[in-house]
């Protein structure tokens, strides 16, 4: 039973690179999520996939950040210029989804990302 | 809008105290589901529970207990007879709607700490 997995674990840049991160999710989840946890808080929403269809971006992403999920498998994340207050840790999300009521979503592992 | 209170930072307990963590949070949705993360050192946020509105049945799971209490609205979780490997971040969090497919608001995490 395979969990969500994240690539690369962590991520050393200088400010302006651009910067990509992978995630796969568990193979039968249609659903989604990337967040972003900085030191001492709980994880903040960013956007979510149902398949492939990005249906919600939080107003933390800004236009810099971009996500697609092409095939409704793995999803990227990618933020263009980046800069000191990016650095954080960046976590993929999965679920199942239903007409009938909520799942829980199961967290891969994170993304460092420091920015220097 | 929807909020999560986390009010106890830290908590430090001595092994096979029972320790009971507080979770309270806003919503003006009649349904909604409440969650409970457990994040250890390792960073991985895991999985403990799910509730949604509408039941209000408290929950044991082993050393495990939760107490959902909508007329206050609450959702505490005690660990009883604690161990060291229940030292960890742990967060509630709230997802909205008839769905809970979208984002989870967590609570800014409370601490604990369990020594032998």
């Amino acid at each position: 039973d395979t969990g969500v997995s994240q690539d690369p674990r962590h991520k050393i840049t200088k400010r302006g690179q651009n910067v990509t991160f992978r995630c796969d999710p568990i193979s039968e989840h249609n659903r989604l999520y990337w967040y972003r946890q900085t030191l001492g808080q709980g994880p903040e929403f960013l956007t979510y996939f149902q398949n492939e269809a990005q249906l919600e971006k939080s107003r933390l992403l800004s236009d810099r950040f971009s996500a697609e999920r092409p095939k409704g498998s793995f999803s990227t994340l990618e933020i263009q210029r980046t800069e000191q207050g990016d650095s954080a840790m960046y976590l993929c999300a999965s679920s199942l989804s239903s007409g009938g009521g909520g799942y829980e979503q199961y967290f891969g592992p994170g993304t460092r990302l420091t920015v220097t | 809008a929807q909020k999560v209170t986390q009010a106890q930072t830290e908590i430090s307990v001595v092994e096979k105290e029972d320790v009971t963590l507080d979770c309270v949070y806003e919503t003006r949705d009649t349904t909604y589901y409440l969650f409970w993360y457990k994040q250890p050192p390792s960073g991985e946020l895991v999985f403990l529970i799910r509730r949604n509105s509408f039941d209000e049945q408290n929950e044991i799971s082993g050393r495990y207990s939760w107490n959902f209490q909508k007329s206050t609205s609450s959702f505490n979780f005690t660990i009883t007879a604690s161990q060291v490997v229940d030292s960890a971040v742990y967060f509630c969090a709230l997802s909205e709607g008839y769905q809970a497919g979208t984002a989870l608001i967590f609570g800014k995490g409370t601490t604990l700490s369990v020594s032998s």
